[in-house]
C-alpha cells in the first residue's frame, strides 16, 4: 500500500529540547516538503528536497534542520532555537515539484 | 511580495447548492495553480490542478477556473453534499516550482 507516513501523530516536548519529526514514503517520489501549519493559517514551507542528498531552504527555516540520505526518509528536526515550535506539522512528496502533493497525516507538536 | 487570498469566512451552502470558492493573487505570475482539500486534524488532499494555459478543469462535480487577467480562481462543486464539508486550500507555483498556499476557506454544507 503505497503512500507517505508521520509519527507520531502527537508529540510533547520541553522547552529547550530538540525533537526529530519522521516522514517516510513509498511512493518513489523524489521531492519531499516539510510544512507549518497554524491555526487559521496556510501552510508555511520549512524546507524542500528534490532530489537525494540535497534540500533547499523555504520562507520559515530558521530553528529547523533537515535530512535527506535516503529518497524514502525526510527527517525534520526542530530545535530549541526555534522561537514558537508548537504547531501542527505536514510532510509531502510529489514526483516532481510541480506536481500534485501527496500529504502524510501531520505531527502536531506541543512545546511546553 | 507575493500574496494569495482566500476568504477567510465560512461559506455556508444548503445541500444540492453549487459552493463557489475564490482564491485571489497578486504580485504573481504562476505556472500552476491547485486546490486542496483540507479535513481537521489532517493532511490536504489533492483535487485539481490547472495551468496558466487552461481556463477551465472539471472532474466530477468539481470545477475550476484560472483568469491570470484577474488573477483569479474560482473553485465550484456542484450539487453540493455535507460530506463536501471541509477547509479548501488553493495553491500556486511560480517559476520557481515552489508552492505557496492560501490559508483556505471553510466550506459547510447544511442537510
Amino acid at each position: 500500500d503505497g503512500g507517505i507516513t508521520q509519527s507520531p501523530k502527537y508529540l510533547f516536548r520541553k522547552e529547550g529540547q530538540n525533537v526529530t519529526l519522521s516522514c517516510e514514503q513509498n511512493l518513489n517520489h523524489d521531492a519531499m516538503y516539510w510544512y507549518r501549519q497554524d491555526p487559521g493559517q496556510g501552510l508555511r514551507l520549512i524546507y524542500y528536497s528534490q532530489i537525494v542528498n540535497d534540500f533547499q531552504k523555504g520562507d520559515i527555516a530558521e530553528g529547523y534542520s533537515v535530512s535527506r540520505e535516503k529518497k524514502e526518509s525526510f527527517p525534520l528536526t526542530v530545535t530549541s532555537a526555534q522561537k514558537n515550535p508548537t504547531a501542527f506539522y505536514l510532510c509531502a512528496s510529489s514526483i516532481a515539484p510541480s506536481d500534485e502533493q501527496y500529504f502524510g497525516p501531520g505531527t502536531r507538536l506541543t512545546v511546553t | 511580495s507575493q500574496k494569495i487570498e482566500q476568504n477567510s469566512e465560512a461559506l455556508n451552502i444548503q445541500e444540492g447548492k453549487t459552493a463557489t470558492l475564490t482564491c485571489n493573487y497578486t504580485n504573481y505570475s504562476p505556472a500552476y495553480l491547485q486546490w486542496y482539500r483540507q479535513d481537521p486534524g489532517r493532511g490536504p488532499v489533492f483535487l485539481l490542478l490547472i495551468r496558466e494555459n487552461e481556463k477551465e478543469k472539471r472532474k466530477e462535480r468539481l470545477k475550476v477556473t484560472f483568469d491570470t487577467t484577474l488573477k483569479q480562481s474560482l473553485f465550484h462543486i456542484t450539487a453540493s453534499q455535507p460530506a463536501d464539508s471541509a477547509t479548501y486550500l488553493c495553491a500556486l507555483w511560480g517559476g520557481s516550482y515552489i508552492p505557496t498556499f492560501g490559508r483556505g476557506t471553510s466550506l459547510i454544507v447544511h442537510p
